[in-house]
This record gives structure tokens, sequence and C-alpha cells, in this order.
């Protein structure tokens, strides 16, 4: 498809489990943000990558998350040992912007929900 | 005092009636700002976007006050279908996007 694509949609992890969640943006999107979204709440900055290069990831809440673009196209965002309070509905979203957004078009995967018991 | 605050409703209005939000925003270094439009469980999509004063598109119009450090969405002859929940998105530092909470709308026939 031509939409920025996520997977998996859904995962469950237990406490204590590393996930791994994976974003295949549009094809020549430079821009790549991940978003965590709790229920109720609006997306929080979670970082950002203009093509390969993880210019910003002050939103990531501890170390144990992580993220990565090594041929700045795929991205995957990785969980290490997951809490409760990690469960959200991670969203990526990805802008032909080459550093500047001001178009502030920013096209959303359909996300990653994830519940951890 | 968190980036982008926003009134999260719900706001009930029958249909045809006019509805307006304020979001309001504490960088006051941000040049643009949006208006993105989530439907329940589905992921946002840009609906405005306001570079100026204001902006309008139809029933939508965005209007931009810097002084006060806020922005409003102004929806006129509400439809059933603009039942959604809109977020409001200034573009902060280096294309950080901080994002509202969300202000909840139920359009009821």
């Amino acid at each position: 498809g031509a939409g920025v694509s996520q997977s998996p949609r859904y995962k469950v992890a237990k406490r204590g489990q590393d996930v791994a969640l994976r974003c295949d943006p549009i094809s020549g999107h430079v821009s790549l943000f991940w978003y965590q979204q709790a229920l109720g709440q609006g997306p929080e900055f979670l970082t950002y990558f203009q093509n390969e290069a993880q210019l910003d990831k002050s939103g990531l809440p501890s170390d144990r998350f992580f993220a990565e673009r090594p041929e700045g196209s795929v991205s995957t965002l990785k969980i290490q040992r997951t809490q409760q309070e990690d469960s959200a509905v991670y969203l990526c979203a990805s802008s032909p912007g080459t550093g500047d957004v001001q178009s502030g078009e920013l096209f959303f995967g359909e996300g990653s929900r994830l519940t951890v018991l | 005092r968190k980036e982008v605050e926003q009134d999260p409703g719900p706001f009930n209005v029958p249909e045809g009636a006019t509805v307006a939000f304020n979001c309001t925003y504490s960088n006051s270094a941000s040049q643009s700002f949006f208006w993105y439009r989530q439907d329940c469980r589905k992921e946002p999509k840009l609906l405005m976007s306001v570079y100026s004063s204001g902006n309008e598109d139809g029933r939508f119009t965005a209007q931009l006050n810097r002084a006060s450090q806020y922005i409003s969405l102004l929806i006129r002859d509400s439809k059933l279908s603009d039942s959604a929940t809109y977020l409001c998105a200034p573009n902060g530092n280096f294309n950080k996007f901080y994002f509202g909470s969300g202000t909840k709308l139920n359009v009821k026939p």
C-alpha cells in the first residue's frame, strides 16, 4: 500500500518481555516520528529521525526504549523489560519534509496497540 | 505547564450547530500550527494548517492569536460525520510536534 504501515497491529506482552514494533514509512519520506498515545490522551512525542539519523530522542520515557532506522527507511521501536505503564498505542508518522516540516502533514500509520499484562 | 492544552470536552451539539474549540500553547517560538482529526481507534489525520492569522476551508475556520498564544477551530453547520476528537499541534523546536490531549466532539441528530 501507499500509506504508513505498522506491525504488529496488536501485541500482548507479559511484564518483563521485550517487544519490537515496526514501521514502514511512505517511500521517499525523509522524516519519521514515533509517538505514544495512552487512552484518552493525545499522541506524546517519543523520537524523530531524519533519514537514518536520530535527531531527537528526548521523548523516550526511559532507557528501556530504543529506536532505530538504520537504512533511512524502515524503523523499529524496541521496548525492553516491558512494564504495565508501557501499555498504549504506538504511532509512527512520516513526512516528506527534508528537516523542515512546515507543511505539517504527518502521515500516520494505524498504530501498534501494546498491552502489557 | 503542558506544552499544549485543550478542553477535553465532550462537546455535544446538534446537527447544524456552530462549535468552536480553543487550544493554548506555551512555546512562543512556534511558527506553524495544525489541527488534526482523530476518529475513534484510528490514526490522526491532518485537517487544517495555520501559518499566519488564520485559514478557512469550507465549514472549517482556524484562527491564530500569537499574542495570547492560542489557536481556535470553528466548525459551522456541524455534520454527524464531524464527530471525532480534534487534536491541536503547534510545530515546536526542530520539528518536535507536540499534540494536545484533544477535544472530543459529538454531533447528535
